[in-house]
């Protein structure tokens, strides 16, 4: 799996959109890129995946550069209850997931 | 629907005694199975990993041990705990082909 690295920490004012970004340099064609969040004390939470189309579900959207190397998940408008460690990983499908250090995401009334 | 149950959800238990952490998923079938453990203030560590009945692969070195006696049963053991063993585990679950991790509700193990 393709090694991704992201920052530590990030903040976001309550209803602007958080822009989580996400260095995927190494990333190989087949390999994915999936967004998970944790949120204390829980087990993360399935946010979004994609392979080289921007992706939007109902949670966020994807944008993945055109070379692949990098990405960002958008959270449009975002709220205090996504306050939480997200995580980027890319995997090659159907793949053992591991999880790296993540970006703490507070949002700040 | 498919759900991930796992139990207990907390416990203490004494250094030296066993351990042993169930979890079952309903709903599907032939599913990809994970054991992870979360350390106070740390990662996720992935420690187990299975894609069938009776295949498991053990991703940290340690005193744990899992098993997957049936194709939705996935069991975390242990003879004999230590301090360290204290943490965070889930147990989640992907169908074949995706990456899109279901997790189960957590169990906290405290050993004293």
């Amino acid at each position: 799996d393709a090694k991704t690295t992201q920052p530590t920490s990030m903040d976001c004012a309550e209803g602007r959109a958080a822009n989580l970004p996400c260095n995927h340099s190494t990333i190989s064609g087949n390999e994915y890129v999936y967004w998970y969040r944790q949120i204390h004390s829980q087990g993360p939470q399935y946010i979004i995946h994609g392979l080289k189309n921007n992706e939007t579900n109902e949670m966020a959207s994807l944008i993945i550069t055109e070379d692949r190397k990098s990405s960002t998940l958008i959270l449009p408008h975002a709220t205090l209850r996504d306050t939480a460690v997200y995580y980027c990983i890319s995997i090659l499908w159907n793949y053992k997931l591991t999880f790296g250090k993540g970006t703490l995401l507070t949002v700040n009334p | 629907s498919q759900t991930i149950h796992q139990w207990p959800a907390t416990l203490v238990q004494p250094v030296g005694s066993p351990l042993s952490l169930e979890c079952t998923v309903e709903g599907t079938s032939n599913p990809n199975l994970y054991w992870y453990r979360q350390a106070a203030g740390r990662g996720l560590q992935l420690l187990f990993y299975s894609v069938g009945i009776g295949q498991i692969s053990s991703e940290v070195p340690q005193n744990l041990s899992a098993s997957r006696p049936q194709d939705r049963q996935f069991i975390l053991s242990s003879k004999k705990l230590l301090l360290s063993d204290s943490g965070f585990y889930l147990c989640a679950w992907n169908p074949a082909r995706t990456g899109e991790l279901f997790f189960g509700e957590g169990s906290r193990l405290t050993v004293l």
